[in-house]
């Protein structure tokens, strides 16, 4: 049961432009969420994260919006540079007997075209 | 400011062999975790550890064993490996559950 959903594989995007990088969930229980970033032979790095007490978070180039209604977050990067081609994982936490770990979606590999 | 480091960075097992992947972090982070990375399927959780002497299954364990007999370091061991488990196997730290991780960068394994 995937709990944490990223339907879009791959997303190429032209310099300069809006990236929308979608993420569902199913669990009403997740209350804060995070974006990581990862480029190949690298681990995963922290970019952005929100609490389901706001709808949105901002961060320079960076904003991620929660729909808690539709179970929906999304991350926004304006305006898109070459150096955003990575693979972006959305990730909740998920309480469990006193224990917190994150369940990750499957990422989107974005392309930013030069 | 070394943060997670992970040895080795790549290997080749033949099936049946045995190795232990080692974590290591200097943050002084309580919780540990050993995620597999593998195409379409995410990150996968292995196993985690909650402190110093503890461990405790994720979703998918088999195959696998841990330890933290330090604080510092996280041990992730395959008794018998398989060519299943050819993955890229990140390990991951945090100070508590407020706090979102910080990940090694990766070793990859391939069992022929």
């Amino acid at each position: 049961d995937q709990q944490v959903k990223q339907n879009s594989p791959s997303l190429s995007v032209q310099e300069g432009r809006i990236s929308i990088l979608n993420c569902d969930y199913t669990n009403s229980m997740f209350d804060y969420f995070l974006w990581y970033k990862k480029y190949p032979a690298e681990g995963p790095t922290f970019l952005i994260s929100i609490s389901s007490i706001k709808d949105k978070n901002e961060d320079g180039r960076f904003t991620v919006f929660l729909n808690k209604s539709a179970k929906h977050l999304s991350l926004h990067i304006v305006p898109s540079q070459p150096g955003d081609s990575a693979v972006y994982f959305c990730a909740a936490p998920l309480t469990t007997s006193g224990t917190y770990k994150y369940i990750f979606g499957t990422g989107t590999r974005l392309k930013v075209l030069a | 400011n070394a943060g997670v480091t992970q040895t080795p960075k790549f290997r080749v097992l033949k099936t049946g062999q045995s190795m232990t992947l080692l974590c290591a972090q200097d943050m002084n982070h309580e919780y540990m975790y050993w995620y597999r990375q593998d195409p379409g399927m995410g990150l996968r959780l292995i196993h985690y550890s909650v402190g110093e002497g503890t461990t405790a299954k994720g979703e998918v364990p088999d195959g696998y064993n841990v330890s933290r007999l330090k604080k510092q370091n996280f041990l992730l061991g395959l008794e018998s490996a398989a060519p299943s488990q050819t993955s890229v196997y990140f390990c991951a730290s945090n100070r508590d559950k407020s706090y979102g991780y910080t990940f090694g960068s990766g070793t990859r394994l391939t069992v022929v």
